[in-house]
């Protein structure tokens, strides 16, 4: 079992531009969140889904977008790429008794 | 809202000391906390989890937390520190329908030998 598979690991973007991190499980988890983690700042949730279907804003949505078709997949899209957004991306899957499963992160870079 | 804090941004210890991370909570109803590890380039991974059923929790490598209610704390100790144990250790609490954690700004464990 892979578990839970972020690409890519590292990208680098031009201010302005757009792209969409994958996440995809093979927990069969209902629960997938994004967040995003800043040095000193902890992680910041900025989306989150409870199934297929259905999504909802965290605390940092703004500039985000995600979908939630299947199961398996959750990506995160960034439209017009600002300096701010540089950060690393976690998707995690979780259990309702609150236990979470990270994926190895995406390092993005917005020039 | 529910909320962690840690206390100490950046802890240093010698191998073989005991370890002490700082994690206070504020929350209205009986939390669910958390304590997760981040390796260099890694995701995170879960040590230990509060969820009422006894205040002394253990979990992997060695690491156990005390849930004091009268503290609104839960510290993450080791007896022993490992030169492996060097780190970036969360605190978190579960809130919300969709179980999401709210992280505390993390603790970097520095071991020194």
């Amino acid at each position: 079992n892979a578990g839970v598979t972020q690409t890519p690991k590292f990208r680098i973007l031009k201010i302005g531009q757009s792209m969409t991190l994958q996440c995809t499980q093979d927990m069969n988890h209902n629960y997938m969140y994004w967040y995003r983690q800043d040095p000193g700042m902890g992680l910041k949730l900025i989306y989150y889904s409870v199934g297929a279907g259905i999504t909802d804003k965290g605390e940092v949505p703004n500039g985000y977008n995600v979908s939630r078709s299947t199961t398996e997949d959750f990506p995160l899209r960034l439209e017009l790429a600002a300096p701010s957004q540089t950060s690393v991306y976690f998707c995690a899957t979780g259990l309702v008794t609150g236990e979470l499963f990270f994926g190895e992160g995406s390092r993005l870079t917005v020039l | 809202a529910q909320s962690v804090t840690q206390l100490g941004s950046h802890v240093s210890v010698s191998e073989g000391a005991l370890v002490l991370l700082r994690c206070n909570y504020s929350s209205s109803v009986p939390p669910y906390l958390f304590w997760y590890v981040q390796y260099p380039n890694q995701g995170l991974q879960l040590l230990l989890k509060y969820t009422s059923a006894a205040t002394l929790v253990k979990g992997i490598n060695g690491f156990e937390a005390e849930f004091k209610k009268s503290e609104t704390s839960f510290h993450l100790t080791k007896p022993s520190a490992h030169m492996s144990d060097a780190a970036e250790y969360f605190c978190a609490v579960l809130s919300g329908s969709a179980r999401q954690l709210t992280f505390g700004s993390g603790t970097q464990l520095t071991v020194l030998p």
